[in-house]
Order: structure tokens, then C-alpha cells, then sequence
């Protein structure tokens, strides 16, 4: 079975401080990674893809992807109580399949 | 701006009738949409694969005749829930993807209310 592991949270970090958050995926054959965020009552936005090995930067984003893992990552910096939501990490296992995501950590920053 | 228009964005109906729920690619042609549902404060369920030009694909416990789904063109699926029910009361979402490895884009969601 294909599975996308997500911390549930919530995970609190103070405003300006670094949020990490974490995904673990099952299938070794999987080809792209992708974190979407997720405000209450709001469909989800993709933030960051990613697809191959290393750290991809993006503004405050970082997405790391450890394919020998099987893990992937989201750093956010200088953390901003906007940014408080249910991060999705997402996983495709090949073309033109559904994505499969992960339950999602909620993420609180705490002005 | 939004890759993936979705209609309508709310909607209450009553006990037995059907709603339909229209999503369309904006600028890229879509031979595959995905039609997601989401409870409150519970994870994006897959609901089904919907195909341009043949039959949507549906996950288990989902059933086809309840929710049928139309790709009649490659911008184009839409969601109709038939005789709907209280506990069909929920989010749906669909998404599409520009290419074959490409992310899913989300439309903005369709909040269904069944009274």
C-alpha cells in the first residue's frame, strides 16, 4: 500500500523562528514530491515541487528531498503567523496517477 | 492566477435532489481531473479519477452511481451528486495537472450543504 506519513501536530513555533516539518513515503519508485498548504474551509495551494535530491529554495521555503530516505521536507524561515495552516505533502508514483497525500501537520505560529 | 476553475462555490439543496459541480482547466488542456472530498477537520479523500472520453475511475467505498462524473472535454469534468443525502455534505475539490509529472492544481473548492 502507498503511503505518505505526516507528524499530525499541531506543531507551534514563535513568529520569526523556522518551521520544519516532515514527510516519510513508502514507495522508493515515487518520481515527485510536492508540499501544498492548506488554510481552514480553503482548498489546498501548492507551495513547492520537487524532484530530485538536495534542497530546492523558494523565498522563505526550502524543500529538501532525501530519496535513499524516502523523506522529504519543508523548512520554513523567519516563520509568520500567516503562514498558521495544515501543510499536505504529496507524493506521485507515476504519470497521470492521483497524488497521494499525506494527512497533513498543522502548523501554528504564535505571534 | 487560478489554472483550475470550479462552479459553484457554494451550494445548499435539499434532501433528494442532484447537484452538479463543474471544474474546468483554464488555460491547458486536461485529459485526466481528479475529484477530491474533505470532511471537516479530516484529510482530502480521493473520490475518483475522472478520464476525457472514457469512464472515471472510482475508489473504493465511492460509488458511481451516486456521484457521476462527465470529461466531456479536455477542460472540462463535472461532478454530479444524485439524490443527495445530509451526509453528502461536505467539500468537494477537483484538480488537474498541466502535464504528466506536473502538480495538481486545485480549483477553490465547491461546499456542499444538504438540508
Amino acid at each position: 500500500q502507498k503511503e505518505v506519513e505526516q507528524n499530525s501536530g499541531p506543531l507551534s513555533v514563535p513568529e520569526g523562528a523556522i518551521a520544519s516539518l516532515n514527510c516519510t513515503y513508502s514507495d522508493r519508485g515515487s518520481q515527485s514530491f510536492f508540499w501544498y498548504r492548506q488554510y481552514s474551509g480553503k482548498s489546498p495551494e501548492l507551495i513547492m515541487s520537487i524532484y530530485s535530491n538536495g534542497d530546492k529554495e523558494d523565498g522563505r521555503f526550502t524543500a529538501q528531498l532525501n530519496k535513499a530516505s524516502q523523506y522529504v521536507s519543508l523548512l520554513i524561515r523567519d516563520s509568520q503567523p500567516s503562514d498558521s495552516a495544515t501543510y499536505l505533502c504529496a507524493v506521485l508514483l507515476a504519470q497521470n496517477t492521483p497524488l497521494v497525500f499525506g494527512k497533513g501537520t498543522r502548523l501554528s505560529v504564535i505571534a | 492566477g487560478a489554472v483550475v476553475s470550479q462552479h459553484p462555490s457554494r451550494v445548499i439543496c435539499k434532501s433528494g435532489t442532484s447537484v452538479k459541480i463543474e471544474c474546468r482547466s483554464l488555460d491547458f488542456q486536461a485529459t485526466t481531473m481528479f475529484w477530491y472530498r474533505q470532511f471537516p477537520k479530516q484529510s482530502l479523500m480521493l473520490m475518483a479519477t475522472s478520464n476525457e472520453g472514457s469512464k472515471a475511475t472510482y475508489e473504493q467505498g465511492v460509488e458511481k452511481d451516486k456521484f457521476l462524473i462527465n470529461h466531456a472535454s479536455l477542460t472540462l469534468s463535472t461532478l454530479t451528486v444524485t439524490s443527495a443525502h445530509p451526509e453528502d455534505s461536505s467539500f468537494y475539490i477537483c484538480s488537474a495537472a498541466r502535464g504528466p509529472n506536473s502538480p495538481l492544481h486545485f480549483g477553490n473548492g465547491t461546499r456542499l450543504t444538504v438540508t
